[in-house]
């Protein structure tokens, strides 16, 4: 089945300095992507969708200034969380659409980040 | 908006038995996917079964069945011959057919199975 990559899979970072993630579509093209982030014993919730070429939309509540989103190509996205700080800390999950294979969403393995 | 509804915020049966887990959910919308999704320890979202919401028949996938309730909006996850390695936390998901195929996910129900 279609793969997609995350990395890293595990940062810590100080307080007020920012941190990139990215995501990969390995064996196929990504037109759309996904970023959720999930709380510890909680579900996954949307932050926002990244569409290649264009400005990403993001979720109610998402402030788009703090999570910065690029999807520069059709098989890489990026979150940058900017000035992080200690509730920022997650796990962060992105998804990726096959245009082919309609319906079929793939998920990274995810990015724990932690913000002392 | 979506929503999906996970009553059961932890499962636990004996290896061997058999496990239903339930989701309902509310939309207006006619054409939709459903899913469920395992979320093992490791994180990594394994899609376990998907049903489209046109099609009567429920859908299948060796020990995984759903019974899919359209008219109540029920949509519930059957494991047969649960094994250890079925232990994890088991989404349920919804996706309009149109647009952004977002997926809305429910709050998840932790399953254990126990030796």
């Amino acid at each position: 089945g279609a793969v997609v990559s995350q990395h890293p899979s595990w940062v810590i970072c100080k307080s007020g300095t920012s941190v990139k993630i990215e995501c990969r579509s390995l064996d196929f093209q990504a037109t759309t992507m996904f970023w959720y982030r999930q709380f510890p014993k909680q579900s996954l919730m949307l932050m926002a969708t990244s569409n290649e070429g264009s400005k990403a939309t993001y979720e109610q509540g998402v402030e788009k200034d703090k999570f910065l989103i690029n999807h520069a190509s059709l098989t890489l996205s990026t979150l940058t969380v900017t000035s992080a700080h200690p509730e920022d800390s997650s796990f962060y999950i992105c998804s990726a659409r096959d245009g082919v294979a309609y319906g079929e969403l793939f998920f990274g393995e995810g990015s724990r980040l932690t913000v002392l | 908006a979506q929503t999906v509804t996970q009553s059961q915020p932890e499962m636990s049966v004996q290896e061997a038995e058999t496990v239903t887990l339930s989701c309902t959910y509310d939309t207006s919308e006619n054409n939709y996917y459903l899913f469920w999704y395992k979320q093992p320890p490791s994180r990594q979202m394994i899609l376990v079964i998907r049903q489209e919401a046109y099609k009567q028949q429920n859908a299948t996938e060796n020990r995984f069945s759903v019974n899919f309730q359209k008219a109540a909006k029920s949509f519930s996850l059957k494991i047969s011959d649960s094994q250890l390695g079925d232990t994890a936390m088991y989404f349920c998901a919804f996706m309009k057919r149109q647009g952004a195929q977002k997926l809305v996910f429910g709050q998840g129900t932790r399953l254990t199975i126990n030796p």
